[in-house]
């Protein structure tokens, strides 16, 4: 397994700010996934986040609106930009530690906008 | 879409029955997974498939996977209060590494 944090746990925001989610990985890794999980609903993969390259975004998802950053192997941040009520959900890093499909999730950041 | 879907989305038992939760997916897979999540939180990784195999078992949990009918079941026997989360199924797909998630089963035991 690996041993995943993010920052913050939780937040309250106004409508037409930004906020940046960390994700730290105990140890390097290649892939990093950032999804969506808005309430009572499943998880959607927002993008793919390789250390060196640009982010891959999923269809619906925009640099724009959720630009990521992946300085180095064991770090990423996700920005949610310009937000509205609508993006209130929770989201969560994940990680592909040895490329054989199975995911480790961080505890997740609990976005409420106002 | 090509999310996965989950029955029952709601599941209700006693303690100590077996639950039993199914997934249904649309393409080609390299393989399936389980996770479990509690209460809104990070999800736990519970038992991976690949897609050559039938069937595996992980303590107190069995999985089977039917990939000509493209679906999977989880089944929890002697289920306990602690096993009271949302489980998801997620596939990934030949050549991708993403995971699509299904909708997900709200599983509740009864003391």
């Amino acid at each position: 397994s690996a041993v995943i944090s993010q920052k913050p746990s939780r937040d309250i925001c106004q409508r037409g700010t930004s906020l940046t989610i960390q994700c730290q990985v105990d140890s390097q890794v290649t892939m990093m996934f950032w999804y969506r999980q808005q309430p009572g609903q499943s998880l959607t993969l927002i993008a793919t986040a390789n250390q060196g390259s640009e982010a891959t975004y999923e269809s619906g998802f925009v640099i724009d609106k959720f630009p990521i950053s992946r300085p180095n192997l064991t770090f990423s941040t996700l920005t949610v930009s310009n937000m509205s009520p609508e993006d209130s959900s929770i989201y969560l890093c994940s990680v592909d530690r040895t490329g054989g499909g199975t995911q480790y999730f961080g505890p997740g950041t609990r976005l409420l906008v106002l | 879409s090509q999310q996965g879907e989950e029955d029952p989305q709601a599941l209700s038992i006693q303690e100590g029955e077996n639950a039993t939760m199914n997934c249904s997916y649309k393409t080609s897979i390299n393989n399936l997974q389980w996770y479990r999540q509690n209460s809104g939180r990070g999800l736990v990784h519970l038992i991976l498939i690949r897609s050559n195999e039938r069937e595996k078992h992980s303590g107190r949990l069995r999985v089977t996977l039917d990939t000509s009918k493209k679906s999977s079941s989880l089944l929890i026997t002697a289920s306990r209060a602690a096993d009271t989360a949302s489980y998801f199924c997620a596939t990934d797909f030949q050549g991708a590494q993403k995971l699509v998630f299904g909708q997900g089963t709200r599983l509740t035991i009864n003391p």
